[in-house]
């Protein structure tokens, strides 16, 4: 089993340009997340997806989207990239399972330089 | 203040040395991870406890709920340990198993 696959892994764009990380994941989970990872600063989270068709907003959505294309795939889109959003992004899915403390797993990381 | 706070923010130890690293949160938890993250990047949870201890090899995790801290431990530290070590919690009602991360604690063995 792959876990949670992270695509592309390295990107750099210029200011105003727009694109799409893609995560998917084989576990068969429900919740998938996203989060960026700044220098000197935890894990923030940017959207989460509870299920498949629902997405809810995170601590830091400002300048982003979300589409749940599936059960399996979580995409994140930068419509207009801002040189604040370089950042390395992590996708992350975890089992729900009622009462039950369940880990999350995370895919490898984007980095992505905006210009 | 943040949520959750580690320390040390660096940490050098020489190979075989014990390794404590603590995490301090403020907030009612459900939960509390311990992840490690790799100079290559990618992040592995280690531990998820609510209550007492939990150990894996060199590994031990314990957590005090009613003083709200948790530890990590390294026993015999190695060169291969080096990595970024990041306390996580879940807090109660948090929704959907969101969790609220530690900034991380950068622990380097050197041989």
């Amino acid at each position: 089993n792959a876990g949670v696959t992270q695509t592309p892994k390295f990107q750099v764009l210029k200011t105003g340009q727009s694109m799409t990380l893609q995560c998917a994941q084989d576990m068969n989970h429900n919740s998938m997340y996203w989060y960026r990872q700044d220098p000197g600063m935890g894990l923030r989270l940017i959207y989460y997806s509870a299920s498949e068709g629902t997405t809810d907003k995170g601590e830091v959505p400002n300048g982003y989207n979300v589409s749940r294309l599936n059960k399996r795939e979580f995409s994140l889109r930068l419509e207009s990239a801002a040189p604040s959003q370089t950042s390395v992004y992590f996708c992350a899915s975890r089992r729900e399972q009622d009462r039950v403390n369940q880990p999350q797993h995370f895919g490898d990381g984007t980095r992505l330089s905006i210009l | 203040k943040n949520e959750v706070e580690q320390s040390p923010q660096n940490l050098t130890a020489q190979e075989g040395e014990f390794i404590t690293i603590n995490c301090s949160y403020s907030v009612g938890i459900s939960a509390l991870h311990w992840l490690q993250q790799h100079p290559g990047g990618g992040i592995v949870s280690l531990f998820m406890l609510s209550s007492g201890k939990k150990k894996h090899g060199r590994l031990i995790a314990t957590i005090n709920i009613q003083e709200k801290h948790s530890s990590l431990h390294i026993t015999a530290s190695h060169p291969r340990d080096s990595a970024v070590y990041i306390c996580a919690v879940r807090s109660h009602g948090g929704s959907q198993g969101n969790l609220i991360f530690g900034k991380g604690t950068k622990l380097s063995v050197k041989p």
